[in-house]
């Protein structure tokens, strides 16, 4: 069975870190460009992050550029966010999905809450 | 990157067809056939239902369709069923490996 499932999301207060995981099965990860997509609390989805096949090239939406760092292991198959500098407005679940020019495959999401 | 604008809300009777428009700009889907539609039930992680416009994933219901217009997207469901009541959300491709997602439409059926 193809299968995204997400860790590490839990209470940070402001100004803290956390690192998202995401462990991949069913499928030969290293083929595939990876994303990071966020939803706060009773609002849209946000994309935040993507990375290239190999990890040399990741690109960020505009608010988390310099605070977040997506990065990969595909001897692991395993997808990361390292989240610095967190604010209230990160506050969100926080998606893995897989990347086929769409969005075709989905984690069941970890929510991150940042406050004091 | 501004988010994409659809409806919040659109409803409709058992059987009846609903059409959820998605409009971006000239940068995002008018210049990009990568525009994908996703369905999210409460408390559900997104499934994607369509993509590049008009293609279904295998398992999607053909009652789900897709299709383009300049800058304005649309999401067709045909014969209208309750397990259809979610939330949807539109994507496109913005360029530069970056993605847009629509501001979501509540499908209310009645």
């Amino acid at each position: 069975e193809v299968q995204l499932v997400e860790s590490g999301g839990g209470l940070v207060q402001p100004g803290g870190s956390l690192r998202l995981s995401c462990a991949a099965s069913g499928f030969t990860f290293s083929r595939y460009w990876l994303n990071w997509v966020r939803q706060a609390p009773g609002k849209g989805l946000e994309w935040v992050a993507i990375i290239n096949q190999d990890g040399s090239e990741k690109y960020y939406v505009d608010s988390v550029k310099g605070r977040f760092t997506i990065s990969r292991d595909n001897a692991q198959n395993s997808l990361f966010l390292q989240m610095n500098s967190l604010t209230a407005d990160d506050t969100a679940v926080y998606y893995c999905a897989r990347d086929d020019w769409t969005f075709d495959i989905w984690g069941q999401g970890t929510l991150v809450t940042v406050s004091s | 990157q501004s988010a994409l604008t659809q409806p919040a809300s659109v409803s409709g009777s058992p059987g009846q067809s609903i059409t959820i428009s998605c409009t971006g700009t000239s940068s995002d889907v008018g210049s990009y056939t990568l525009v994908s539609w996703y369905q999210q039930h409460p408390g559900k992680a997104p499934r994607l239902m369509i993509y590049e416009v008009t293609k279904r994933p295998s398992g999607i219901s053909i009652r789900f369709s897709g299709s383009k217009s300049g800058n304005t997207a649309s999401l067709t469901i045909s014969g209208l069923q309750a397990e259809d009541e979610a939330d949807y959300f539109c994507c496109s491709y913005a360029g530069g490996y970056a993605y847009v997602f629509g501001t979501g439409t509540k499908v209310t059926v009645l």
